[in-house]
């Protein structure tokens, strides 16, 4: 059965920092590209980040470059985000989704609040 | 970037009744593979994103076969032949042709 597991999220102040997990199974992982998807509270879905499955190309929202970062450990089925200078529009729940293009497994999400 | 704007937001409808979602995108959505990467979400009330249909119209295994999908180019449909009480949630469409991916506003299907 596949499954994507968040986890990571947290309260963190303004200008702080976090990493956000997502542990992946039951598919070959390193054949998938993976995705951050982001929704702050009551709003709608919005992209973050996509990887491909070696994680030689990656790929960011314009909004978000230079402060995330996108990586994998194909040894560890594991997906990660790095979020520096977190600002409280990063308030969001946090998906992790197989897949670039195709996104057809959606983890739970883990939440992120960005407040003093 | 591709905008995606959907129609109507908010959708109220009988129990039995069929409904429909619009999605238009700014920009075709076919890519040079010859794909079209348009996908719909459920998202239920306190739960994740849910794949229902992928390239246009390809329903997921498991998803009821009164969702369908259609259109091409910049013009898409989801379609309901007749709602029940579980498909009460909010339903986006998104396109993964053009980077930065984007979706739609989302439309809130709700029973009235």
């Amino acid at each position: 059965e596949v499954q994507v597991l968040e986890s990571g999220g947290d309260l963190v102040q303004p200008g702080g920092s976090l990493r956000l997990s997502c542990a992946a199974s039951g598919f070959t992982f390193n054949n998938y590209a993976m995705s951050w998807v982001r929704q702050a509270p009551g709003k709608g879905l919005e992209w973050v980040s996509l990887i491909s499955g070696t994680g030689g190309n990656t790929y960011y929202a314009d909004s978000l470059k230079g402060r995330f970062t996108i990586s994998r450990d194909n040894s560890k089925n594991t997906l990660y985000l790095q979020m520096n200078s977190l600002r409280a529009e990063d308030t969001a729940i946090y998906y992790c989704s197989r897949g670039g293009r195709l996104n057809d497994y959606w983890g739970q999400g883990t939440l992120v609040t960005v407040s003093s | 970037d591709v905008v995606m704007t959907q129609s109507p937001l908010s959708l109220p409808v009988t129990l039995g009744q069929p409904a429909s979602i619009s999605c238009r995108s700014s920009l075709s959505l076919v890519y040079s593979d010859g794909n079209t990467y348009l996908s719909w979400f459920q998202q239920r009330p306190g739960q994740s994103p849910r794949r229902l249909i992928y390239n246009v119209s390809n329903r997921d295994s498991g998803v009821p076969d009164r969702f369908s999908g259609t259109g091409s180019g910049t013009d898409f449909t989801l379609s309901i032949s007749r709602v029940e009480a579980e498909d009460v949630g909010v339903y986006y469409c998104m396109q993964a042709t053009h980077w930065p991916f984007s979706f739609g506003q989302g439309t809130k299907l709700e029973i009235k």
